[in-house]
């Protein structure tokens, strides 16, 4: 069965330090990849999405994401995080033959201190 | 405009009730859905209908029902609440069967007592 898997619980780090957060799936299919933020008492807002192409995707907020095919993973990166980024993220998966179904890692929590 | 909204957005009640919560989108989507987040942010898919039809249902007890009238409408329906329901229920809708991104509702945080 897919699964997706998170690496980190929850991450703490100051403003302007960088963030690298990891994401791992198990499928050896197709898959369509997202990262989703979900800032506090809020839904879930789309950060970026990997169909295919360039392994190296920008999204909003100064986020970009690798997907590296052979690794099964697609790291969610951003240079420099600010206070306002402190949300949970998911990474997620999308089985283009099974309906849609997105399949979500457990997420991490990310604190930005000031 | 609001794209996928929910209602209502809190919901507290007693356990055996029935209750219903309401989703709409005015994307134009032909795909809804449903998720369930629990207590600890774990998001799981429950149901899925493409245009009216059930497309995706997880392993979710049958005291859940989903109903469509419309594309833009997907309502959920659960009888016999437990304590286990409690959860925050986000409704989503995409395009083309979930192939592009799925946008999500504000979600309906469900407290059964």
């Amino acid at each position: 069965a897919q699964s997706v898997s998170q690496h980190n619980h929850h991450v703490i780090l100051s403003e302007a330090a960088s963030l690298e957060l990891g994401c791992n799936y198990s499928y050896g299919g197709t898959v369509n990849l997202f990262w989703y933020v979900q800032y506090p008492g809020q839904h879930l807002q789309l950060l970026l999405k990997y169909f295919s192409g360039d392994p190296l995707v920008k999204g909003i907020k100064g986020f970009e994401a690798e997907f590296i095919k052979s690794k099964f993973s697609f790291n969610l990166r951003k240079p420099s995080v600010q206070w306002s980024d402190t949300a949970e993220y998911f990474c997620a998966v999308n089985d283009r033959n099974q309906g849609g179904k997105l399949i979500f890692g457990q997420g991490t929590e990310l604190s930005v201190k000031p | 405009d609001t794209a996928v909204s929910q209602t209502p957005k809190y919901l507290v009640t007693q356990m055996g009730n029935d209750k219903s919560i309401k989703c709409e989108q005015n994307l134009g989507h032909d795909t809804m859905y449903w998720y369930k987040q629990d207590s600890k942010k774990f998001l799981k898919i429950m149901f899925s209908y493409n245009n009216k039809e059930l497309i995706i249902n997880e392993t979710v007890p049958n005291r859940f029902s989903p109903k469509s009238p419309d594309k833009a409408h997907l309502n959920l329906h659960i009888n016999s609440l437990e304590l286990g329901d409690s959860a925050v229920y986000f409704c989503a809708s995409s395009q083309d069967k979930g192939y592009n991104e799925q946008f999500f509702g504000p979600g309906t945080r469900l407290t059964v007592l």
